[in-house]
């Protein structure tokens, strides 16, 4: 079955130091990747995507994102983050042409981050 | 207005009660979902509409019923809730052409359900 896995549910981290948040996806022949950010009380936005060509992709607020294909994954990274950056983070995978229009997102993971 | 709205925002109601959530996008797309979001769990897809046709329904009680009357409009229709149903009711729309899309949805901020 199609899942998407992110194995951490809570990610503590000091202000200005790097972090890396993990997704991976069940094996398929094509894959289209998303991550979402949702800070309190709103929904989710767009932070970046992998549709095709190379393989790190950046985001918006700093962040980017390696596709793996050998290891089917995904991991988001900033290299330094802000207190703002405390919020949920959800991966999400469009699981090819026989998956249509359905997104699978992972459980998420919450960033919090301290000063 | 930009973007995908969401009206109410919160929401308290009765289990006996009759409410509806309402959902406008305004990006010209022509499929929206409604997805369940509630505490320690994944986001659930409920319905999807494509080209104002539902095209999925993923088992979601009777209690909830959707309607698109136009490819910028969703609503939700709530009857007899129970309190489990309490979750953040989350809308999301998309550009398809058909159906083989790389479906990057675009999400509105929610309505904050609240079943007493």
């Amino acid at each position: 079955a199609q899942s998407v896995t992110q194995l951490d549910s809570q990610v503590p981290v000091f202000e200005e130091a790097p972090v890396e948040l993990r997704c991976n996806y069940s094996s398929s022949v094509s894959v289209y990747l998303f991550w979402y950010v949702q800070y309190p009380n709103q929904g989710l936005q767009l932070l970046l995507k992998y549709l095709s060509g190379s393989t790190l992709v950046k985001g918006i607020n700093g962040f980017e994102a390696e596709f793996n294909k050998s290891q089917t994954s995904f991991h988001l990274r900033k290299p330094s983050v802000h207190i703002s950056d405390t919020a949920e983070y959800f991966c999400a995978v469009n699981f090819g042409v026989d998956s249509s229009y359905k997104l699978i997102f992972g459980s998420g993971t919450r960033l919090l981050v301290r000063p | 207005e930009t973007g995908v709205t969401q009206t109410p925002r919160h929401l308290v109601m009765g289990m006996t009660n009759k409410k509806s959530l309402k959902c406008e996008q305004h990006l010209g797309h022509n499929a929206m979902y409604w997805y369940k979001q509630s505490a320690k769990k994944p986001l659930e897809l409920m319905f999807v509409y494509s080209l104002e046709e539902r095209v999925e329904n993923n088992s979601v009680p009777s209690r909830f019923s959707p309607e698109c009357p136009n490819s910028s409009h969703l609503f939700l229709h709530l009857h007899t809730l129970q309190p489990e149903d309490s979750a953040l009711y989350l809308c999301a729309s998309s550009q398809e052409g058909d159906f083989r899309s790389y479906n990057e949805q675009f999400f509105g901020p929610g309505t904050r359900l609240t079943v007493l």
